[in-house]
């Protein structure tokens, strides 16, 4: 167990559609990052927050937004949904304040299916 | 583009030395090499990273050759369950963007 939770584990939701997937860092941990992976194409890094700030970008579309919360749990939005889009959604986080032992830990991921 | 190179697959007999190449030529000096792996659809699990100097924890061994432009991951005795896919990633200290490859698919027989 990375100490990363991610909610739902499942979602199903049909084209067009929007939903929301959740994630709670690690304890202490200030950076939360998330990643797409599809059959296809392997895992993406999508976006970084640290401390409520958005950190850095990947391949993220436009209908996908992000967001982390004064809490330091993060969102990620997913609008318009296409086909395309179905794939395990995760999130890591990391303290981000650098240091040795600063590596990611990761969620168990969200399976999002879209119909 | 991911910044390193690893074989697709390997096999490993059961109880043998698991040793996982990975080339990262164009590692810059601030660059850490961090391996991680992925059973089935679980999220990635971190193993190890180092720098420069060669580094084990309580998982695997991390062998940096000294120009840095490869390693190899050991897993000592491997087992069943180290069957996954191995990722080896450079990147640095803080903030980092980790670039996934397609990795190295380990398989692990009986």
């Amino acid at each position: 167990d990375s100490g990363v939770t991610q909610t739902p584990k499942h979602l199903i939701t049909a084209t067009g559609q929007r939903v929301t997937l959740r994630c709670s860092p690690r304890s202490g941990d200030l950076s939360v990052y998330w990643y797409q992976q599809s059959l296809d194409q392997g895992l993406q890094f999508l976006i970084q927050y640290y401390n409520g700030e958005e950190r850095a970008k990947g391949n993220i579309l436009e209908r996908f937004s992000a967001q982390q919360f004064p809490d330091l749990h993060s969102e990620l939005n997913l609008s318009s949904l296409e086909l395309g889009d179905s794939a395990l959604y995760f999130c890591a986080s990391t303290a981000g304040g650098g240091g040795r032992t600063d590596t990611q830990y990761f969620g168990p991921g969200t399976r999002l299916t879209v119909l | 583009d991911a910044k390193t190179t690893q074989p697709p697959s390997m096999d490993c007999a059961e109880g043998r030395a698991a040793n996982l190449p990975c080339n990262h030529s164009t590692i810059s000096g601030n660059e850490y090499v961090y391996w991680y792996r992925q059973i089935h659809s679980q999220g990635p699990q971190y193993i190890i990273h180092g720098l420069k100097n060669n580094e084990t924890n309580e998982m695997a061994s991390l062998i940096i050759t000294e120009d840095r432009k490869s390693s190899t991951l050991i897993l000592p005795h491997a087992t069943l369950r180290d069957t996954a896919v191995y990722y080896c990633i450079v990147g640095t200290r803080y903030g980092q963007n980790f670039v996934f490859g397609p990795g190295t698919r380990l398989s692990v027989l009986p």
